[in-house]
């Protein structure tokens, strides 16, 4: 089972370049989610979707982008790259109907970003 | 806004020692509450889910309990091994699907 699959699994950029973080999952989850992970601060909710064509906003959702044309997959976008967006990436997914939401939700290996 | 605490931060503990790893939250409207580990530069790992009607969860050396009105949960572990080394996070998922995660709990487990 390859589970949450992300690429790449580093990456270095300069600030205002752009790129995208990819997340795919082969659970037939409906829903997905990316979060951040930095010292001190724990993991933050970015963007989530509960369903292809389904998105919203998380905690902390400024200069990202997301949307969900499958239900595989949900990529992660940086629009112009700061220095504040240095981080660790995570894409997790789970079931979201009732009854599903009670299985635990599943994590990539994450996506290291530094932004220069 | 929901706010999720872990104390300790960090705990050291000799082998075969038991230990109780506390997770608090502000606002006990979950629907469940999950334990994951997370190992140096590695995803999170489930541990245990508790549903907000469960008061406690088993597996193995590993039981965690749920006091949804007090906004409390613990985790605890039997007998430690090294090989718990860890970093131990909770969360709490709402109604809206949205989680809120802790800091975390540093663990070593000294041989």
């Amino acid at each position: 089972n390859a589970g949450v699959t992300q690429t790449p699994k580093f990456q270095v950029l300069k600030t205002g370049q752009s790129m995208t973080l990819q997340c795919a999952q082969d659970m037939n989850h409906e829903y997905m989610s990316w979060y951040r992970q930095d010292p001190g601060m724990g993991l933050r909710l970015i963007h989530y979707s509960v369903g292809a064509g389904i998105t919203d906003q998380g905690e902390v959702p400024n200069g990202y982008n997301v949307s969900r044309s499958t239900t595989e997959d949900f990529p992660l976008r940086l629009l112009s790259a700061a220095p504040s967006q240095t981080s660790v990436y995570f894409c997790a997914s789970s079931y979201s109907r009732t009854g599903g939401r009670n299985q635990p939700q599943h994590f990539g290996d994450g996506t290291r970003l530094s932004i220069l | 806004k929901q706010e999720v605490t872990q104390i300790p931060a960090a705990l050291s503990v000799p082998e075969g020692e038991n230990l109780v790893l506390n997770c608090s939250f502000t606002d006990s409207a979950i629907y469940n509450l999950q334990w994951f580990r997370q190992d140096p530069g590695k995803g999170l790992t489930s541990l245990l889910l508790i549903q907000s009607s469960q008061r406690e969860q088993t597996s193995g050396r590993l039981n965690a309990s749920l006091d949804k009105s007090s906004g409390r949960s613990t985790l605890y572990i039997a007998a430690s091994q090294p090989g718990d080394s860890a970093t131990y996070l909770c969360a709490v998922r709402l109604v809206s699907n949205q989680f809120y995660f802790g800091t975390g709990t540093s663990l070593t487990v000294i041989p």
